[in-house]
């Protein structure tokens, strides 16, 4: 099955923009989806598809994709963003509707 | 508004079964839109999808859990059901219920409403 990899942690100054990266093969065939899960609580989903925010998600949130990376960029980072990030796609490997995650991305505003 | 609810014991000994409800409301389960699914976070890791289930009965299993996961679905009750075999510590982990969004023409996968969780710690 496909793997995804994220950096483990990732550090922002308030007010700035920062890139959360995901690497995988599974990218160059499916887009990324991006999650946004704070502590105690469940998954909430930020992006998915080429760049689609879901309503009630800020627009500074955002997404992009080259080749095996997908990226989730915040544009003026909030105290509120502080978070783990974690992509998804659908797996390639097979002809399977299979799904992986990828290890997450502990994001720390300064 | 679609809500997701987990529900079943807490607490589950060595070598038993894992069983999980999850409850769909304010939408039905019954969609050809949508797959349903079970993740699951042991405490302080990752995210790892379990399977996921389409309200036809068609299933799909994480190939590591394959041989010890069972979903099943009820769509008289609007509920499909998570069964994991020979549990150790650890499958001790926070596990939620999601709903799968397919939008094929597009090739756009992604979860888009979770239940809460629910926390199963398996010891004796």
């Amino acid at each position: 099955s496909s793997e995804l990899t994220q950096d483990p942690a990732v550090s922002v100054a308030l007010g700035q923009t920062v890139r959360i990266t995901c690497q995988g093969d599974s990218l160059r065939s499916y887009y990324a989806s991006w999650y946004q899960q704070k502590p105690g609580q469940a998954p909430v989903l930020v992006i998915y598809g080429k760049n689609n925010r879901p309503s009630g998600i800020p627009d500074r949130f955002s997404g992009s994709s080259s080749g095996n990376t997908a990226s989730l960029t915040i544009t003026g980072a909030q105290a509120e963003d502080e978070a783990d990030y974690y992509c998804n796609s659908r797996d390639s490997s097979g002809n399977h509707l299979h799904w992986v995650f990828g290890g997450g991305t502990k994001l720390t505003v300064l | 508004q679609l809500q997701l609810q987990e529900s079943g014991p807490g607490l589950v000994k060595p070598s038993e079964t894992l069983s999980l409800t999850c409850t769909v409301s304010g939408g039905s389960i019954s969609s050809s839109s949508y797959y349903w699914g079970w993740i699951r976070q042991p405490p302080g890791k990752g995210l790892e999808w379990i399977g996921s289930i389409y309200y036809s009965g068609s299933t799909y299993y994480n190939p590591s859990l394959k041989s010890r996961v069972t979903i099943s679905v009820d769509t008289s009750k609007n509920q499909f059901s998570l069964k994991l075999s020979s549990v150790t510590a650890a499958d001790t982990a926070v596990y939620y219920c999601a709903r799968l969004q397919l939008e094929w023409l597009l090739s756009y996968y992604y979860m888009d409403v979770w239940g809460k969780g629910t926390t199963v710690t398996v010891s004796s």
